[in-house]
């Protein structure tokens, strides 16, 4: 156990809906960053949030939306989902909001768009 | 954005046997990380390099960080099959302050016995 809690662990869906990834960051932890893994494009930066403020934002489509809470946690929205959306969807956690961090990663949410 | 590159992408050994694999970045890197992913799994932090020409070793495991800061290279020696996973190399925006890292496609290493 990482310290990172992700769910759903797996997720089938139809095109067209829409779905929420749910993320925990490692205690202590402000920043909470998400990344979608696939064969062909390997892991791919989505956003990152720091303290509950979005902190970057990477080549996220405007289909996709997230956010952090009070309490830290983060969820992941994807909506008018396309068969190409099937991927693996990390969110990994850091003590700080900089690059001299190690990224602590949860088991991840597979997504399965049918 | 920044490009990291690695190779090779696949790497087949037989226990016992030496793995290299080589990380370029487009840019200069302030750092640069490693992370094993094992097969079925996630990203698990190995280590982080920051100074130039800096090696640092992990039992079995040797990571040198290019002179120039643009490169990097992960060294097992004598393979096991518990060595067995992809191995990314992740480096900041150059300049940034931001978490945000870019990953390389990593090199799969397969170990058979």
């Amino acid at each position: 156990d990482s310290g990172v809690t992700q769910t759903p662990k797996h997720l089938i869906t139809a095109t067209g809906q829409r779905v929420t990834l749910r993320c925990s960051p490692r205690s202590g932890d402000l920043s909470v960053y998400w990344y979608q893994q696939s064969l062909d494009q390997g892991l791919q930066f989505l956003i990152q949030y720091y303290n509950g403020e979005e902190r970057a934002k990477g080549n996220i489509l405007e289909r996709f939306s997230a956010q952090q809470f009070p309490d830290l946690h983060s969820e992941l929205n994807l909506s008018s989902l396309e068969l190409g959306d099937s991927a693996l969807y990390f969110c990994a956690s850091s003590v700080g909001g900089g690059s001299s961090y190690g990224y602590t990663f949860g088991s991840g949410t597979r997504l399965t768009v049918v | 954005g920044q490009q990291v590159m690695q190779i090779p992408q696949y790497q087949h050994v037989q226990e016992g046997e030496d793995f290299t694999t080589y990380c370029n970045s487009s840019t200069t890197l302030s750092n640069i990380q490693w992370y094993k992913q094992r097969p079925g799994g996630h990203p698990v932090f190995l280590i982080q390099l920051v100074k130039s020409g800096e090696v640092k070793k992990q039992n079995r495991l040797t990571f040198h960080y290019g002179v120039s800061k643009d490169s990097s290279s992960l060294n097992i020696t004598a393979t096991q099959t518990t060595d067995v996973g992809t191995y990314f190399c992740a480096g900041p925006d150059r300049g940034s302050t931001l978490g945000r890292l870019y990953f390389g496609r990593g090199t799969q290493l397969t170990v058979w016995p």
